[in-house]
């Protein structure tokens, strides 16, 4: 039983463009959001987050926008750069407890 | 600053064989501890946390146990590795305050053969 998805295994995008990354989830318990970016063989790095009474939280070219109705949030990331490229996860939590998708690698290219 | 230390990096064990990965985390006190493990295309499972020392939860049922002996310190053990244990297992640590992310180690690249 997957709680949190993205659906989307892989994005392309052009330097300088916008990347836009997506994940739903479907418990309504989860009280917060978050994002982080893993290089290969290492471990993820914390993004950014987002609280359940938000709906967008910003910080320098990443914000994170979440609509609680369809249970549903994004990442962009504007402008692309070269070095986003990664593979991206969300994930939702309760309490002490994350829960993570299956990630989607973005791929930017210059 | 806070730092959180996972080795070995790579670990190359046969079936059959014991395990232990160690992780310590710096710079903070009474810390959320953390197992993941990512498999390919499921994204990373939740094996084990622990609120403090002694207590430890298990999310899954596996081959695989924890023990949290000192504040900053939690192992990751085995005792007969199963080739189903091969994966990449990483460490995380978060404030012990709600809703706080989750900081992870560089990762162990464990392959059972």
């Amino acid at each position: 039983d997957q709680q949190v998805k993205q659906n989307s295994p892989s994005l392309s995008v052009q330097e300088g463009r916008i990347s836009i990354l997506n994940c739903d989830y479907t418990n309504s318990m989860f009280d917060y959001f978050l994002w982080y970016k893993k290089y290969p063989a290492e471990g993820p790095t914390f993004l950014i987050s987002i609280s359940s009474i938000k709906d967008k939280n910003e910080d320098g070219r990443f914000t994170v926008f979440l609509n609680k109705s369809a249970k549903h949030l994004s990442l962009h990331i504007v402008p692309s750069q070269p070095g986003d490229s990664a593979v991206y996860f969300c994930a939702a939590g309760i309490g002490n407890k994350l829960v993570f998708g299956a990630g989607t690698i973005l791929r930017v290219k210059s | 600053s806070q730092t959180i230390h996972q080795w070995p990096a790579t670990l190359v064990q046969p079936v059959g064989s014991p395990l232990s990965l160690e992780c310590t985390v710096e710079g903070t006190s009474n810390p959320n501890l953390y197992w993941y493990r990512q498999a390919a295309g499921r994204g990373l499972q939740l094996l084990f946390y622990s609120v403090g020392i002694g207590q430890i939860s298990s999310e899954v049922p596996q081959n695989l146990s924890a023990s949290r002996p000192q504040d900053r310190q939690f192992i990751l053990s085995s005792k007969k590795l199963l080739l189903s244990d091969s994966g990449f297992y990483l460490c995380a640590w978060s404030a012990w305050t709600g809703n706080s992310p989750l900081h992870f180690g560089n990762g162990t690249r464990l392959t059972v053969t």
